[in-house]
């Protein structure tokens, strides 16, 4: 399975933006990478994936290095809602999702 | 159109008894996915299957642990002869189409305790 290397935890302010970083520098040319965040009790959310470009949704944003070998999450504007755990996974064609640690992001009032 | 629908959300077993936990995924999906959170840790793969076929079980403890998923009906994880060990979230997704590229929905978890 394909690796992501993703900092254990994150802090940040309620309001303002958050850039969460990922590296996969092993990906392959056909890996997508997913998103997922897990509140606390609850199960993981789908928040976003791309292949090469940029992408936004209602979520979030992904941007992704022209290389690819490495991926930021940029929350635009953090809510107490938004603290999670979040994940940054590639996925292969086996279609199973490999979660990691996931950084813990802490969003301060 | 309902989610992912998980039951029971908590399950209470004395060692030795069976646990069942059932999965039905959102209309149209054909793929169902299983995961297990002990506490405090992440999130690790289980089995994955498609309708009335297992694709991959390489996360399945050899023993003890079977899931199906029939034609009609939910998908089905069973946990024979539970220990203290088993205790932990149990986490069921689903995804429509086979491929890298679609998101799989989560359902909310059923927390088993073995006692």
């Amino acid at each position: 399975d394909a690796k992501t290397t993703q900092p254990n935890s994150m802090e940040s302010n309620e309001e303002e933006p958050v850039h969460l970083p990922c590296n996969h520098s092993t990906i392959s040319g056909t890996d997508y990478i997913h998103w997922y965040r897990q509140l606390p009790s609850q199960g993981p959310e789908y928040v976003i994936h791309g292949l090469t470009s940029n992408v936004n949704n209602r979520m979030a944003s992904l941007a992704i290095a022209e290389d690819r070998k490495s991926s930021t999450l940029i929350l635009h504007r953090a809510t107490l809602r938004d603290a999670a755990v979040y994940y940054c996974i590639l996925r292969e064609g086996a279609q199973k999702l490999v979660f990691g640690q996931g950084t813990r992001l802490t969003i301060n009032p | 159109n309902a989610g992912v629908m998980q039951n029971p959300r908590h399950l209470v077993r004395r060692r030795g008894q069976e646990a069942r936990l059932r999965c039905s995924p959102m209309k149209g999906h054909s793929h169902v996915y299983w995961y297990r959170q002990l506490p405090e840790e992440g999130l690790k793969f289980m089995v994955y299957l498609q309708k009335e076929n297992i694709i991959d079980e390489s996360g399945m403890p050899k023993e003890r642990f079977s899931a199906e998923f029939p034609k009609e009906g939910p998908s089905i994880l069973r946990i024979q002869q539970v220990v203290r060990g088993d205790s932990a979230a149990y986490f069921c997704a689903s995804s429509p189409v086979e491929g890298v590229n679609t998101e799989a929905f989560f359902g909310q978890g059923t927390r088993l305790t073995v006692v």
